[in-house]
């Protein structure tokens, strides 16, 4: 099926340092998602996000996290400083529409600040 | 809270038999309930999904009942071989909005003995 990849599988980085995770969603797809899954929660959802625009985001993303699409280049959630909690699991996903479409996921990329 | 809760963290079930794993959900709003699977690589993959008009659908040896009044929805794996062992994640989103943001589950990990 579709797949979804993310660059790069772990990252270890010093708190207060900026990070930059990224996706590579499906090519046709045109919704994007982050969320976040710490050890041993559940997985939650961060943002979606749209045409360029962020359209939702939950409580968990943080004013010091951005997404952005440059160009249609990689789907990249930006967290600038890193700090402590910010250890977990990034999955990216992505669908072709918005409503009801099924959302493809990729394998995570685990970020453990220190 | 958390929206969606997966009670058993684990099963195990010996090949040939019924895996049967269980979801909660709070939100009276959730009309769209989803089971994914866990591959290897760690990307959940959707499996199955049902909208809440139904209270069943069959795919192959998947089952989804889905009980509103009881706000619970289980997956029914006849059959049970050996690749189904893997972490299935449960998932509810709501119309209103967009079905954009899911709510997951911590996952149960299913393991079939041969």
């Amino acid at each position: 099926g579709p797949k979804v990849l993310q660059i790069p599988s772990h990252q270890i980085i010093d708190m207060g340092q900026m990070v930059t995770l990224n996706c590579d969603p499906v090519s046709n797809h045109l919704y994007f998602y982050w969320y976040k899954q710490i050890l041993g929660q559940q997985m939650e959802f961060l943002v979606n996000f749209y045409n360029g625009k962020v359209m939702e985001k939950s409580k968990l993303f943080k004013d010091q996290f951005s997404v952005e699409r440059p160009d249609g280049s990689y789907f990249t959630l930006k967290i600038q400083p890193t700090a402590l909690e910010d250890s977990a699991v990034y999955f990216c996903a992505s669908s072709l529409e918005g409503q009801g479409s099924t959302q493809y996921f990729g394998p995570g990329t685990r970020l453990l600040v220190l | 809270g958390q929206q969606v809760k997966q009670s058993s963290p684990s099963l195990t079930v010996q090949e040939g038999g019924i895996s049967i794993l269980n979801c909660d959900y709070e939100n009276d709003m959730f009309d769209y309930f989803a089971w994914y699977k866990k591959y290897p690589d760690n990307s959940p993959t959707l499996l199955i999904s049902v909208r809440s008009n139904v209270d069943k659908r069959e795919d192959g040896r998947l089952t989804v009942f889905l009980n509103k009044s009881g706000k619970h929805f289980s997956l029914h794996i006849t059959a049970s071989q050996p690749e189904d062992t893997a972490v299935y994640l449960c998932a509810a989103g709501a119309r209103n909005t967009g079905y954009q943001n899911f709510y997951f589950g911590k996952g149960t990990s299913l393991t079939v003995i041969p």
